[in-house]
């Protein structure tokens, strides 16, 4: 699986755009990227996934940069409930998900 | 079918004793997934089922743990002499997997076991 890298906290005010980056150089060529988050006291949920290009849905849009060794997810108007912990996860198609240490978001009202 | 169900949603015992998860899966998911989650740490991948078939389990477990799918539908995991280690969050997930192209896992609540 490939190695990620991304911070460990973010604080974002509400209604403002949140960009969270991930690195994932090792990322193999037939790896998908995926986000999943997790809100508090519940189990993770999808976000969206990308290949390599860019990607929107009605949860947040997925940058991935031309060489595929990071990419970014962007909540374009963070709410109270976007607050979570976001977890970025390339893999193969079918296989399982490993996560790391994600990133908490934090947002302030 | 509204999602993943799990049960029970917490368990506390003692050390030693045996515990039982339950997981039930969202209809017509074909893959079962099984992780644990310690406190700030993300989720650990521990097992996976394609219909009744255990594919893939991880070092992680042990062998007091056992996991079963018989009819390819709920799944059990069991914990056989538990231990102050053992204690954390289960997760249980299901997808409908296919060989290529996104296979989302649709994640249960989770099962928090506390051993004493």
């Amino acid at each position: 699986d490939a190695k990620t890298t991304q911070p460990n906290s973010m604080e974002s005010n509400e209604e403002e755009p949140v960009h969270l980056p991930c690195n994932h150089s090792t990322i193999s060529g037939t790896d998908y990227i995926h986000w999943y988050r997790q809100l508090p006291s519940q189990g993770p949920e999808y976000v969206i996934h990308g290949l390599t290009s860019n990607v929107n849905n009605r949860m947040a849009s997925l940058a991935i940069a031309e060489d595929r060794k990071s990419s970014t997810l962007i909540l374009h108007r963070a709410t109270l409930r976007d607050a979570a912990v976001y977890y970025c996860i390339p893999k193969a198609a079918g296989n399982k998900l490993t996560f790391g240490g994600g990133t908490r978001v934090l947002v302030k009202p | 079918d509204t999602g993943v169900s799990q049960d029970p949603r917490h368990k506390i015992t003692k050390r030693g004793q045996n515990v039982t998860f339950r997981c039930d899966p969202i209809s017509e998911h074909n893959r079962l997934y099984w992780y644990r989650q310690t406190l700030g740490q993300g989720p650990e991948f521990l097992t996976y089922f394609q219909n009744e078939a255990q594919l893939e389990k991880s070092r992680l477990l042990s062998d007091r743990f056992s996991a079963e799918r018989p009819k390819g539908s709920f799944s059990t995991l069991e914990i056989q002499r538990t231990e102050q280690g053992d204690s954390a969050m289960y997760l249980c997930a299901s997808s409908f997997t296919r060989l290529a192209g996104h296979n989302e896992q649709f994640f249960g609540p989770g099962t928090r076991l506390t051993v004493l």
